[in-house]
C-alpha cells in the first residue's frame, strides 16, 4: 500500500518568514495529494489539495507544488503568521481496494512572533 | 448539525472492557473513514465505509477491533477487551464522493483511555 513520510517532524521558523514542508509516497498510482492543518485540540482540516495532472497551485499564501517523478509533494507557506503554528499531515491516495488515504505523521510547524 | 459528530468525546475504561464509539456523518455523505491518531504520531487508518459496505478491513489493527455503519449513516467503532495499547483519539471522517479524491470532514474525535 502507500506509504507516506515527512521532513522535518518539527520546523520552527520567525514570524514573517516561509515555512516549507516535504512529503514523499510511494505509489506512483498516486494521483491525489491533500494537506491537512490540526491545531491544538482540535480536528484536521483540509487546507489545500492538489492532483497529479498539474504541478503547482496556489492559494493565499499557501501553495502546493508536486513532482511526480521524484514522488514528493511539498507545502510552503509564506509570510507566516502566529495562527499558521499547527500539525500538518500531508497524504496520498491509494487505488487499491480500501480507497483509503495514507497520511504522513505530520510536522510541527512553530511560528516565533 | 452540519459537521461530523462524535460520542463521546472522552472515555475512560479498565483494561479488559469493551468500549464503543460512535461517528454521526455529515447528511448525504456516503464514505465514511475511521482513523487512530496517537500521541505524537500521524493519522492511522482503521476502515473504510462506502455506503454500508467496508470493501477491506485490513486496516483494523486486531480481531478485538470491529466497526459497522447501518443505513448509510452512523458507523460504530467497536473495541473488544480493550488494551492500554488502545489509548488514542479515534477520528472519524466524512466525504461526500466514493474514491479518497475528496475533502474528509474530520469529526472532533473520541479520546480513549484505558487505565
Amino acid at each position: 500500500g502507500e506509504n507516506v513520510e515527512q521532513h522535518p517532524s518539527t520546523l520552527s521558523v520567525q514570524e514573517g518568514d516561509s515555512a516549507v514542508i516535504k512529503c514523499t509516497y510511494s505509489d506512483s498510482a498516486s494521483n491525489y495529494f491533500p494537506w491537512y492543518k490540526q491545531e491544538l485540540g482540535k480536528r484536521p482540516q483540509l487546507i489545500i489539495d492538489i492532483r497529479s495532472n498539474v504541478g503547482e497551485k496556489k492559494d493565499q499564501r499557501i501553495a502546493v507544488t508536486l513532482n511526480k517523478t521524484a514522488k514528493h509533494f511539498s507545502l510552503h507557506i509564506t509570510e507566516t503568521q502566529p495562527e499558521d503554528s499547527a500539525v500538518y499531515f500531508c497524504a496520498a491516495n491509494s487505488l487499491t481496494g480500501d480507497n483509503r488515504l495514507a497520511f504522513g505523521k505530520g510536522n510541527q510547524v512553530v511560528v516565533i512572533p | 448539525g452540519a459537521g461530523v459528530s462524535q460520542s463521546p468525546s472522552n472515555k475512560v475504561t479498565e483494561k479488559g472492557k469493551d468500549v464503543e464509539l460512535r461517528c454521526d456523518p455529515i447528511s448525504g455523505h456516503t464514505a465514511l473513514y475511521w482513523y487512530r491518531q496517537s500521541l505524537g504520531q500521524g493519522l492511522e487508518f482503521l476502515i473504510y465505509f462506502q455506503g454500508n459496505s467496508a470493501p477491506d478491513k485490513s486496516g483494523l489493527p486486531s480481531d478485538r477491533f470491529s466497526a459497522e455503519r447501518t443505513g448509510g449513516s452512523v458507523s460504530t467503532l467497536t473495541i473488544q477487551r480493550t488494551q492500554q495499547e488502545d489509548s488514542a483519539v479515534y477520528l472519524c471522517a466524512s466525504s461526500l464522493g466514493k474514491g479518497a479524491t475528496e475533502k474528509l470532514f474530520f469529526g472532533s474525535g473520541t479520546q480513549l483511555s484505558v487505565l
